[in-house]
C-alpha cells in the first residue's frame, strides 16, 4: 500500500477545461512538494508547501496544502496541451525521508 | 536547471558488461538518492545516503552497487544486470537536515537504461 494515495491515475481532457488532482494520506508531512514529469525526464518540482492550510498559486495552477498536513490538491485552470505530463506528489516525514504518490498521468487535447 | 546533474542520459549495455552511471548536485545538499522508474510502476527508492553514510538500501540486487565519495557526488555501479532491470534512473538530493523546514528533494534528468 503507498503512504500516498493521488488521483485520478489518468485523466484526459479538451484544452480550456478545468481539473483538480488530489493527493491523500493518513499521516503527517513536514512539507509536501509537487511535480511535473515528461517521458523520459526527470522530475522537475512545482512547488513545496509547507504549512497547514497554505495555498500556492503558479500562474493557471493553484496548490493547496490540507489543514492537517496530511492531503494536498492541485487545481489547473483553463488546461493547455503544454501542461501535458505526469503529475507526482511527494510528503516529507523527518528531513531525508520523501514518500511519493503513484502519480497523475494527464492529456490535454488541442 | 535543477542543480542536479546525471550522466550518461542513455546507455545501452549488454547482460555481461559493467557500467557506472554518475550525479552530481550543486545545491550544498547532504543527502543524495537512487531511484529507479520503470513503465507503469510508481517511483522506486533503491538507495540513500547522508552526509556520504548509506542510510537505506531498500533490498536492491548486488548487482548494483552505489558509491558516495562525497557529499556532491554519487554514482551507481552496474554489473550483470538483466533485461527487467532496464528503467529510468533518477538521482536526486535533499538538504538532509534535521529541522529545516520546507524540505524539499530535487531531481536529475535521468539516466535512461537498456539492458540487452
Amino acid at each position: 500500500t503507498q503512504l500516498l494515495e493521488q488521483s485520478p491515475q489518468f485523466l484526459s481532457i479538451q484544452e480550456g477545461e478545468n481539473l483538480t488532482v488530489y493527493c491523500n494520506s493518513s499521516s503527517v508531512f513536514s512539507s509536501l512538494q509537487w511535480y511535473r514529469q515528461e517521458p523520459g525526464e526527470g522530475p522537475v518540482l512545482l512547488v513545496t508547501v509547507v504549512t497547514g492550510g497554505e495555498v500556492k498559486k503558479l500562474k493557471r495552477l493553484t496548490f493547496q496544502f490540507g489543514d492537517a498536513r496530511k492531503d494536498s490538491s492541485l487545481h489547473i485552470t483553463a488546461a493547455q496541451p503544454g501542461d501535458t505530463g505526469l503529475y507526482l506528489c511527494a510528503g516529507c516525514h523527518n528531513f531525508n525521508k520523501f514518500y511519493f504518490g503513484s502519480g497523475t498521468k494527464l492529456n490535454v487535447k488541442p | 536547471e535543477t542543480g542536479v546533474t546525471q550522466t550518461p542520459r542513455h546507455l545501452v549495455m549488454g547482460m555481461t558488461n559493467k557500467k557506472s552511471l554518475k550525479c552530481e548536485q550543486h545545491l550544498g545538499h547532504n543527502a543524495m538518492y537512487w531511484y529507479k522508474q520503470s513503465a507503469k510502476k510508481p517511483l522506486e527508492l533503491m538507495f540513500v545516503y547522508n552526509f556520504k553514510e548509506q542510510t537505506e538500501n531498500n533490498s536492491v540486487p548486488s548487482r548494483f552497487s552505489p558509491e558516495c565519495p562525497n557529499s556532491s557526488h554519487l554514482f551507481l555501479h552496474l554489473h550483470t544486470l538483466q533485461p527487467e532491470d532496464s528503467a529510468l534512473y533518477l538521482c536526486a538530493s535533499s538538504s538532509g537536515q534535521a529541522g529545516s523546514s520546507g524540505n524539499t528533494i530535487y531531481f536529475g534528468e535521468g539516466s535512461w537504461l537498456t539492458v540487452v
